[in-house]
């Protein structure tokens, strides 16, 4: 069956350090991977768009890189701000339907002062 | 923000009544989704839909129906709420598929007693 993880621990990372996110799936063969922020009582907002003959994926702080060999996509934040506490969910979207995306879990993220 | 709104924002019903949720665009965007949220489930999609009056059934479509009479607005409909059903309820747009970006509602939290 298909499946997308990501880690359901939350990550504790120091404030200024770097946050590293990972998205793994099976069973798919993704056309597009997206990664969203959700705030507490909000909903998601998406954040970048990676496609799947693109290895890597920059906006500001923020990268994304996704291999297709390992079904795999890494979601970093440098320079980590308190700010930038949230839960981070990474989608899918394979083929053309017309049927949305495919969301993971999330992993919530904690920036420590 | 995108110009999607939800509402009710918040609900309690009790088992056995009829709910609807209307989610509200002003973006004319083609493509509405109704998803629902849960711990340990992430976001899983119920309904949606590419046109007015067309419409799809998603993962976790039982229990549900939806409608859109007009572009701006789609409707989800318990037929008769189930304490299973107690959620908090997206409302996504997009205006094209297959990999565009899908923008979300602040959400509708239910909850039937």
């Amino acid at each position: 069956s298909q499946k997308i993880e990501q880690n359901s621990e939350a990550l504790n990372i120091q404030e200024g350090k770097t946050a590293t996110l990972t998205c793994n799936y099976t069973n798919y063969s993704p056309a597009y991977l997206q990664w969203y922020r959700q705030d507490p009582g909000r909903g998601p907002v998406f954040l970048l768009l990676i496609r799947e003959n693109e290895k890597e994926k920059r906006k500001e702080r923020l990268k994304v890189t996704f291999d297709t060999t390992l079904k795999q996509s890494l979601f970093h934040i440098t320079a980590s701000q308190p700010a930038d506490s949230a839960t981070y969910l990474c989608a899918l979207v394979s083929g053309g339907g017309a049927d949305g995306l495919t969301f993971g879990k999330g992993t919530h993220l904690i920036i420590q002062p | 923000d995108a110009g999607i709104t939800q509402s009710p924002r918040h609900k309690v019903t009790e088992t056995g009544t009829p709910v609807t949720l209307r989610c509200h665009q002003t973006e004319n965007h083609r493509y509405m989704y109704w998803y629902r949220q849960d711990p340990g489930h992430g976001l899983r999609l119920i309904h949606y839909s590419y046109g007015v009056k067309d419409t799809d059934k998603g993962e976790v479509s039982d229990g549900y129906s939806v409608s859109r009479s007009k572009t701006e607005d789609f409707l989800l409909t318990l037929e008769s709420a189930t304490s299973s059903q107690t959620s908090v309820y997206f409302c996504a747009i997009s205006p094209v598929v297959s990999g565009n970006t899908i923008y979300f509602g602040e959400g509708s939290w239910l909850t039937v007693v």
